[in-house]
């Protein structure tokens, strides 16, 4: 069936550092991807997706790219705040009822 | 405007009570889903709703997990004789279109 594989953590960072968090995903036909971010006390909201092969999703600073030849979709972001702590999940849509998730990284960033 | 809310947000359940938890979506939203959220996990789907009709309830774990959605607009999700390992984030989502979900707050069970 459908899977995400993203980069365990935690991931510990200095502010204004180059972030990279990896997710490599496995679909039967051509899903759309997603990163949601969940902040501390706070619900997931959708930070970013891309729907098609070679589609770049942005916003606030972070990027992503879907690699249809590597079946990823790496999260980028090119110098990180401590407000960017959270946790971090990448996830694919192949149908029209779910979204499945990966199982989080937790990204901590140091003033 | 106002975003998709839960209720209780905290709930603690002796094992074998049954819990029921409400979702209310964004007014208009015809679609609303339900995850499972383990500790250190990613969400897990539980089942999708099309205004009342349960389109999809392949992830519900047992024939315990009971939802629905009988006017096309707040859910409820039901758990009969509650077990330790349904202790979890309960998270509620709608959307419009399937590929923008919005979550709610999530309610947290904590069964003992």
């Amino acid at each position: 069936g459908d899977s995400v594989t993203q980069m365990e953590g935690p991931v510990t960072l200095s502010e204004e550092a180059f972030l990279t968090i990896n997710c490599t995903y496995t679909a039967t036909g051509y899903p759309s991807l997603f990163w949601y971010v969940q902040y501390p006390g706070e619900g997931l909201q959708l930070l970013l997706k891309a729907t098609k092969a070679d589609d770049k999703g942005s916003n606030k600073g972070f990027e992503a790219t879907y690699r249809k030849e590597t079946t990823s979709f790496h999260l980028e972001k090119g110098s990180v705040q401590v407000s960017d702590s959270a946790v971090y999940f990448c996830a694919l849509n192949s149908s029209a009822s779910k979204i499945i998730f990966g199982s989080g990284t937790r990204l901590s960033i140091r003033p | 405007g106002a975003g998709v809310s839960q209720s209780p947000r905290y709930k603690v359940a002796k094992r074998g009570q049954d819990v029921a938890l409400r979702c209310d979506p964004i007014s208009g939203h015809v679609s609303l889903f339900w995850y499972q959220q383990a500790l250190g996990q990613g969400p897990e789907f539980l089942t999708y709703f099309q205004n009342e009709a349960q389109l999809d309830k392949s992830g519900l774990p047992s024939d315990r997990f009971f939802a629905e959605r009988p006017e096309g607009s707040v859910s409820t999700l039901k758990i009969q004789r509650t077990q330790q390992e349904d202790s979890a984030v309960y998270l509620c989502a709608s959307s419009l279109e399937v590929y923008e979900q919005y979550f709610g707050p999530g309610t947290r069970l904590t069964v003992t």
